[in-house]
């Protein structure tokens, strides 16, 4: 299995921080990666696929980026909206696997 | 609007065998541009792929739950199953069921259920 690896595991921002989080796999998945928002209670939501597509409806501060082997993702302002904790999923081989999860909380 | 909806017990004995269905509205399952996937998350924990099937009901499976896993389809009523077998408390989740888009050679889960906790317990 591929493993993705997130950091950091947790951080705290203010609103209006440019907030980037990390992704590592731990072989080569070109740009098949993913990009999720979960929020308490619910289900994850995509923001991202194909390393920097931003899915329809997702708002432009969110970007991503990479290839290979490392990725990232970037809220170019955070909004009250994006507390939040998101994860990164690759799609290159089965059994698709996600990342440990960013948790993105209110400084 | 596509939307999804488990449905099935939220208490199950070990040993016994866990049964959820997700019935799909808004899109069919007879297109070739998807995979109907179960996903579970542990208390407090990350998303863990269970498997999926796809509109000539091929299946795949992660290895780790092949063994106790089967996901089939029913068309008819376009609606799609898990049923996981000899349970232990560490099988203790939240389980969604989720569409996985192809768009070329890309895939990701597009659309989500709200999410069905199941406990295993005595």
């Amino acid at each position: 299995d591929i493993q993705m690896t997130q950091s950091p595991s947790s951080l705290s921002a203010s609103v209006g921080d440019r907030v980037t989080i990390t992704c590592r796999s731990s072989q080569g998945i070109s740009r098949y990666l993913n990009w999720y928002q979960q929020k308490p209670g619910k289900a994850p939501k995509v923001l991202i696929y194909a390393a920097s597509s931003l899915q329809s409806g997702v708002p432009s501060r969110f970007s991503g980026s990479g290839s290979g082997t490392d990725f990232s993702l970037t809220i170019s302002s955070l909004q009250p909206e994006d507390f939040a904790t998101y994860y990164c999923q690759q799609s290159y081989s089965i059994p698709q696997t996600f990342g440990g999860g960013t948790k993105v909380e209110i400084k | 609007q596509v939307q999804l909806r488990e449905s099935g017990p939220g208490l199950v004995k070990p040993s016994q065998t866990l049964s959820l269905t997700c019935s799909v509205s808004g899109a069919s399952l007879s297109s070739s541009d998807y995979y109907w996937s179960w996903i579970r998350q542990h208390p407090g924990k990350g998303l863990e792929w269970i498997g999926y099937i796809f509109h000539s009901g091929g299946t795949y499976y992660n290895p780790s739950l092949k063994s106790r896993v089967t996901i089939s389809v029913d068309t008819s009523k376009n609606q799609f199953s898990l049923e996981l077998t000899s349970l232990t408390a560490a099988d203790t989740a939240v389980y969604y069921c989720a569409r996985y888009k192809q768009v070329l050679y890309d895939y990701y889960f597009d659309y989500w259920g709200q999410g069905t906790l199941v406990t295993v317990s005595s």
